[in-house]
């Protein structure tokens, strides 16, 4: 799996949009930019994935440039219940037979505040 | 919506004993995982399971450790003789298709005294 940078922590307060960036400057061509979130004592939870340009869910939005050596998690109008560490992970997920280990870095820990 | 269940929530055992970590995975994924977290560090990869075997297994994932899926529901992680440092979350995760959208678990706290 590529490498991922992201920052330690964020802050925000209710109702802001919340952007996090990851950086991940051996993207392979096959690999997918996926993102999950966790909460304390909870099993991390799939938010988005991506190949290039934009996605968009119920939940988040991420941008991915041409080069894809990043990419930029969107929240919009978090509240307090979006505080919880945030993962970018890099990977091809056609690679092996038998499933797709994943490999969490530090994440990012958002802190939303009223 | 369907989820991946756990149990029991919290185990505690002593050193040198056997537990079985016991797993329900989402009933039409095809791909099951184990994974632990210490205490304010990462979540670590432990092993897959696909087609009725390990398809890859981390280095943490040693001869004490083995996986089952004895009955086509259950998915089940046991450590033979467990050791101080095994006290974790350990979280199961289950998969319909190979992509990394990965359900986990809400895991089991297992405590080694």
């Amino acid at each position: 799996l590529a490498k991922t940078t992201q920052p330690i922590s964020m802050d925000s307060y209710e109702g802001q949009e919340v952007n996090i960036t990851c950086s991940h400057n051996n993207i392979a061509t096959n690999d997918y930019i996926t993102w999950y979130q966790q909460f304390p004592s909870q099993g991390p939870r799939f938010i988005i994935q991506g190949y290039k340009t934009k996605v968009t869910n119920e939940v988040a939005s991420l941008f991915i440039p041409a080069d894809r050596k990043s990419s930029t998690l969107s929240l919009p109008r978090v509240s307090l219940s979006d505080t919880a560490v945030y993962y970018c992970l890099v990977g091809d997920p056609g690679v092996t037979g038998g499933g797709n280990k994943l490999t969490f870095g530090t994440g990012t820990q958002l802190k939303v505040e009223l | 919506e369907p989820e991946v269940t756990q149990t029991p929530s919290h185990q505690v055992t002593q050193m040198g004993q056997e537990v079985i970590l016991r797993c329900v995975p989402i009933s039409n994924h095809l791909y099951f995982y184990w994974y632990r977290q210490i205490l304010g560090q990462k979540v670590e990869f432990l092993v897959s399971f696909y087609n009725n075997e390990i398809s890859e297994k981390s280095e943490i994932f040693d001869d004490q450790f083995s996986v089952e899926r004895p009955d086509g529901s259950n998915f089940t992680l046991k450590i033979r003789s467990t050791k101080l440092e095994d006290s974790a979350m350990y979280f199961c995760a289950s998969e319909r298709d190979r992509g990394y959208e990965q359900y986990f678990g809400p895991g089991t706290r297992l405590t080694v005294t």
